[in-house]
């Protein structure tokens, strides 16, 4: 079993849509939980972080954490076509040190 | 401007030939990491460092090298590559570890024949 894992995809949603990215780990106590997007090409870049149980909200984007479920999401609201990438899901270690990252979802955002 | 800065960017080199590629940041941050990316396998972690002189393996240590002389230059040393080193490899800082954004470098491809 991998530590972090997510479905590859590709995940193809219509403009306007709500995607949903999930992802699964299994450290029960991993401490931090990451959301990075990756376009094709360039370097990763932070979308949102969560540590608590519950969601978190920033604009369009909601990271969704279960601990109990060791299960982390991430829905995007009215997907637009410059979404389209990778997102890839991250995950701190019980010892707080190593980060352990998933293999990514591609999203396609159709105009 | 905040960044990390990796060079080279692109490098292709012959199996057994020691190589470095550096990795610098100016926002004084603790942590510094390096990852390969592989198609189909995501980020793998190679090796951290929590502070100057103090670094760790991550999953996939093998064949590399790193060093934290300066809080700012955290370079990969590979010193005897070979062809499955051939990868796209980002380096990332960040403040700490928990709850923080790690900012990675523009990457660089290397491919070993």
């Amino acid at each position: 079993q991998k530590e972090v894992e997510q479905n590859s995809g590709p995940l193809s949603v219509p403009e306007g849509a709500i995607a949903s990215l999930n992802c699964t780990y299994s450290d029960r106590g991993s401490q931090s939980f990451f959301w990075y997007r990756q376009y094709s090409g360039k370097s990763p870049e932070l979308i949102m972080f969560i540590y608590s149980n519950g969601d978190k909200e920033d604009g369009r984007f909601t990271a969704q954490l279960n601990k109990a479920s060791q299960y982390v999401s991430l829905l995007i609201r009215d997907s637009q076509p410059s979404d389209s990438a990778t997102y890839l899901c991250a995950v701190i270690n019980t010892g707080g040190f190593k980060t352990i990252f998933g293999a990514g979802t591609r999203l396609f955002v159709k105009a | 401007e905040a960044q990390v800065t990796q060079n080279p960017r692109y490098l292709i080199t012959v199996t057994g030939k020691k190589l470095t590629v550096t990795c610098s940041q100016n926002m004084n941050h603790e942590y510094m990491s390096w990852y390969r990316q592989d198609p189909g396998l995501g980020l793998r972690q190679i090796y951290y460092s929590m502070n100057v002189e103090v670094t760790d393996k991550g999953d996939v240590p093998e064949g590399y090298k790193v060093s934290r002389k300066e809080k700012r230059n955290f370079p990969l040393i590979l010193e005897s590559p070979s062809p499955n080193q051939t990868s796209l490899y980002f380096c990332a800082s960040s403040k700490q570890l928990l709850n923080t954004e790690a900012f990675f470098g523009q990457g660089t491809r290397l491919t070993v024949v």
